[in-house]
């Protein structure tokens, strides 16, 4: 049982290139979440999906879209890159309506 | 104001006291109140989770939980060097959607 995977686990990018970030897990969640953590400022939602085919923004939405797959996976594309967006990227999953979320183990992003 | 506010540390204890961590929070109506460690370099992974006022008790851990006053507590009983990290509040609003983290506080145990 994997519970959340997240590829890749490294990525350097240039400026202006895009790329997109994939999220799978295998518990049968309904909700999903992409977070990015940054030193001194936290783990910040991007975007989530409280149920397939329904996605919503969080708190730093700007630079990113997302895509709602399936009830499974959940995707993070960054049209454009910038260095703004050097960081580590967590996906995370939640089941019931009051369960906590399980993470993927990260993706290190360095945008240069 | 933050959503989630914690004291970011480094909160240093010696092996074997009580480390106290504490989170406020400023959604009235939020639902579910949890505590996750994350270890340098590695994800976040939880611990305790709580529901209602009241302490719960897992171990070595206790959490305590105070809607009136809108706060949130971790206490950790005999403290080891294996629990240095980083300690994560996190709250589930009242739509049952959006999870919030604070920025967390880091704990150091001192042998």
């Amino acid at each position: 049982n994997a519970g959340v995977t997240q590829t890749p686990k490294f990525q350097v990018l240039k400026t202006g290139q895009s790329m997109t970030l994939q999220c799978a897990q295998d518990m049968n969640h309904n909700s999903m979440y992409w977070y990015r953590q940054d030193p001194g400022m936290g783990l910040r939602l991007i975007y989530y999906s409280a149920s397939e085919g329904t996605t919503d923004k969080g708190e730093v939405p700007n630079g990113y879209n997302v895509s709602r797959l399936n009830k499974r996976e959940f995707s993070l594309r960054l049209e454009s890159a910038a260095p703004s967006q050097t960081s580590v990227y967590f996906c995370a999953s939640r089941g019931t309506p009051k369960e906590a979320a399980f993470f993927g183990q990260g993706t290190r992003l360095t945008v240069v | 104001q933050k959503e989630v506010e914690q004291n970011s540390g480094p909160l240093s204890v010696p092996e074997g006291a009580i480390a106290s961590l504490n989170c406020t929070y400023s959604d009235r109506v939020s639902q579910s109140f949890f505590w996750y460690r994350q270890y340098s370099g590695k994800s976040p992974e939880l611990i305790m989770s709580i529901y209602s006022n009241g302490d719960k008790e897992d171990g070595r851990f206790t959490a305590q939980l105070n809607k009136a006053s809108q706060y949130v507590s971790l206490l950790i009983r005999d403290s080891q060097p294996s629990d240095s990290a980083t300690y994560l509040c996190a709250v589930l609003g009242g739509g049952y959607q959006k999870v919030t983290f604070g920025t967390g506080t880091k704990l150091q145990v001192i042998p």
